[in-house]
């Protein structure tokens, strides 16, 4: 069965650091892009950006470029979104999810269970 | 970065009605768009990939239809376990945008 599994939820506080995983399985890690989609309380869906693991491509959405990084170890079949210093707004459900590099099926089609992320004095 | 529009944002139907959702791209984005489905408290799940190719597994009461910067969602019979919030994704051009979400409701 092709899955990606997340890490648990999290709470920490402002300026803390984080560091979230997803890790795949029943398929060839490196030959999709993973992706890192933002759901904020009530709200829509945002994506963060991406990796492709077969080459450590990296593009960031620029309202995340620089506040968070975005990684994977090819070895594990995980990869990886981390912040090095916590705000509330941030917030927020975080997904990965698979998507295939051909622009013919190039959809997100296989998505994580969600790791909720409270940032609160 | 490329807008998405979807309308309504919100919409009441009953049972067996056919439901249509639209999506409007601020730019040309031939057929790179998706449709997911979101149940509360649940991960999207894919609906229809580049424009109008049903994902294996879903339903085919869900159809989707256009290209360039107009493109919609149908539901042609909705059912009970349609209740969700459903949304559009572009991906022509990094970054990858979705639309703000349709809220589907059973009368």
């Amino acid at each position: 069965e092709v899955q990606l599994v997340q890490s648990g939820a999290e709470l920490k506080k402002p300026g803390e650091s984080l560091k979230i995983s997803c890790q795949g399985s029943g398929y060839t890690f490196s030959t999709y892009y993973i992706g890192w989609v933002r759901q904020m309380p009530g709200k829509g869906l945002e994506w963060m950006g991406h990796l492709y693991p077969g080459d450590s491509e990296i593009r960031y959405s620029p309202s995340f470029q620089g506040r968070v990084t975005i990684s994977a170890d090819k070895s594990s079949s995980t990869a990886f979104l981390q912040w090095s210093s916590l705000k509330a707004s941030d917030t927020a459900m975080y997904y990965c999810a698979r998507q295939s590099v051909e622009m013919a099926t190039g959809a997100f089609d296989i998505w994580g269970q969600g790791t909720m992320v409270i940032v609160s004095s | 970065d490329i807008q998405m529009t979807q309308s309504p944002s919100s919409l009441s139907a009953s049972v067996g009605d056919r439901v249509t959702i639209t999506c409007q791209a601020s730019q040309d984005i031939s057929n790179y768009l998706n449709w997911y489905q979101q149940k509360p408290g649940k991960a999207p799940e894919l609906l229809i990939y580049y424009a109008s190719n049903l994902e294996t597994g879903v339903p085919s009461r869900f159809s989707g239809s256009g290209s360039g910067t107009d493109f919609t969602l149908t539901i042609s019979s909705l059912q009970p376990e349609d209740i969700a919030t459903y949304y559009c994704q572009q991906y022509d051009n990094v970054p990858w945008t979705f639309g703000q979400g349709t809220k589907v409701g059973v009368k």
